[in-house]
């Protein structure tokens, strides 16, 4: 079975910091990789996701995750956040043609200070 | 037009009390699940179901029972409810191998 894991639980930045938010996978074969966000009091939104090809993918709201086989991992980065980026932020993983369920890590509560 | 959506919003009952969620989705996607989100935010799947299987995680107690009327619902009925289960609940659905759209979940409280 899949397992995914999230180093950081809090991160505290200043407006406009740059942010890098790690995840790390396991699972034996081919996967696909996903960053949702979940604003205070909310629903989960898709950020971004990754399937096959360019290994950087773009998402919304100027976040982007590079996928590095290697090293099993699908790091979320924004170059500035804003203090509306203050969320708790999920990676999850899939098996690639599965479609049962995603599998969460354990997210990263990020609040941006104005 | 909302995609997945839930009722109730927020549900307060009694210990031992039976309760039902019902989720429903307009996306015309074949799976369908149920997540738990703890109080410190960890989701957990309890069910994935499509027309052809129904996946339960073992963790799940067997007072938990997905019910699918059609391919668009999956409703979640709790029997016997007790205090551990007061979390945030929330249906998804998914197409394939593809992102799952979340519902906006339904807030338990177990008294």
């Amino acid at each position: 079975a899949q397992s995914v894991s999230q180093h950081n639980h809090h991160v505290i930045l200043s407006e406009a910091a740059s942010l890098e938010l790690g995840c790390n996978y396991s699972y034996g074969g081919t996967v696909n990789l996903f960053w949702y966000v979940q604003y205070p009091g909310q629903h989960l939104q898709l950020l971004l996701k990754y399937f096959s090809g360019d290994p950087l993918v773009k998402g919304i709201k100027g976040f982007e995750a590079e996928f590095i086989k290697s090293k099993f991992s699908f790091n979320l980065r924004k170059p500035s956040v804003q203090w509306s980026d203050t969320a708790e932020y999920f990676c999850a993983v899939r098996p690639s043609g599965s479609a049962r369920q995603l599998t969460f890590g354990s997210g990263t509560q990020l609040t941006v200070l104005p | 037009d909302t995609a997945v959506s839930q009722t109730p919003k927020y549900l307060v009952t009694q210990m031992g009390n039976d309760k039902s969620i019902k989720c429903e989705q307009n996306l015309g996607h074949d799976t369908m699940y149920w997540y738990k989100q703890d109080s410190k935010k960890f989701l957990k799947i309890m069910f994935s179901y499509n027309n052809k299987e129904l996946i339960i995680n073992e963790t799940v107690p067997n007072r938990f029972s997905p019910k699918s009327p059609d391919k668009a619902h999956l409703n979640l009925h709790i029997n016997s409810l007790e205090l551990g289960d007061s979390a945030v609940y929330f249906c998804a659905s998914s197409q394939d191998d593809r992102d799952a759209y979340f519902g906006p979940g339904t807030r338990l409280t177990v008294l």
